[in-house]
């Protein structure tokens, strides 16, 4: 079975500071793992993804993630905070010998960036 | 490109309505989903459908049917609207993942739904 964690409901930093929003996974072989964010009344935007290679995945508005294979671990990053990051941050995962299933995604970590 | 619309985006039924929720995708793709979004809960899949004229059932479809009426268009169906159906339902759109190719779900803005 898949699954994926985000341990923080929440997470506060102050602009300009480097933010981490973390979230782990399970699954029984190899990971497609997604990061997507939610503004405010609108639907979920991709962020990034990681499939092989690089374990530094860069995707939009300057957020990359990292992908750790011995801790099970693919936390989204970004060097300096803006006010405008402030969204619902989701992680999801697909095993890649899992056929064509959806995507498993987390519950969520809201991120505040304080002005 | 609209992407993926959903109809209505807003919607308040009493208890024991009917209603069904639209979805349609104009980027060709043969994957679609509905999810409900719950505070605390996260997304959770309601129905998919991989491709069409296949259905499967999710992590909480009991209060639900769906129609892939054709490739673009996914419908959700409550027969008998119920409070704990209070939620924002999402639909999604993906093209297949075959082999090693991975592939990104895109979401609609959601409908906002009250059953009291």
């Amino acid at each position: 079975a898949q699954s994926v964690a985000q341990p923080e409901d929440q997470v506060n930093v102050a602009e300009g500071n480097p933010l981490t929003v973390k979230c782990t996974y399970s699954v029984s072989g190899n990971p497609y793992l997604f990061w997507y964010v939610q503004y405010p009344n609108r639907g979920l935007q991709f962020l990034l993804k990681y499939i092989t290679g690089d374990n530094l995945v860069k995707g939009s508005y300057g957020f990359e993630a990292e992908f750790n294979k011995s801790q099970t671990s693919f936390h989204l990053k970004k060097p300096s905070a803006l006010v405008s990051d402030s969204a619902l941050y989701f992680c999801a995962v697909r095993d890649l010998n899992s056929g064509n299933t959806p995507l498993v995604f987390g519950k969520g970590t809201r991120l505040s960036v304080i002005a | 490109n609209a992407g993926v619309t959903q109809t209505p985006k807003f919607q308040v039924l009493k208890t024991g309505q009917s209603m069904t929720l639209q979805c349609a995708q104009d980027m060709n793709h043969n994957s679609m989903y509905w999810y409900r979004q719950d505070p605390g809960m996260g997304l959770r899949l309601i129905y998919y459908s991989a491709s069409e004229g296949t259905t499967d059932k999710g992590e909480v479809p009991n209060g639900y049917n769906v129609s892939r009426l054709n490739k673009r268009e996914f419908s959700l169906r409550l027969e008998s609207a119920a409070p704990s159906q209070t939620s924002v339902y999402f639909c999604a759109s993906s093209e297949v993942g075959i082999g090693t190719s991975p592939y990104e779900q895109y979401f609609g803005p959601g409908t906002r739904l009250t059953v009291t």
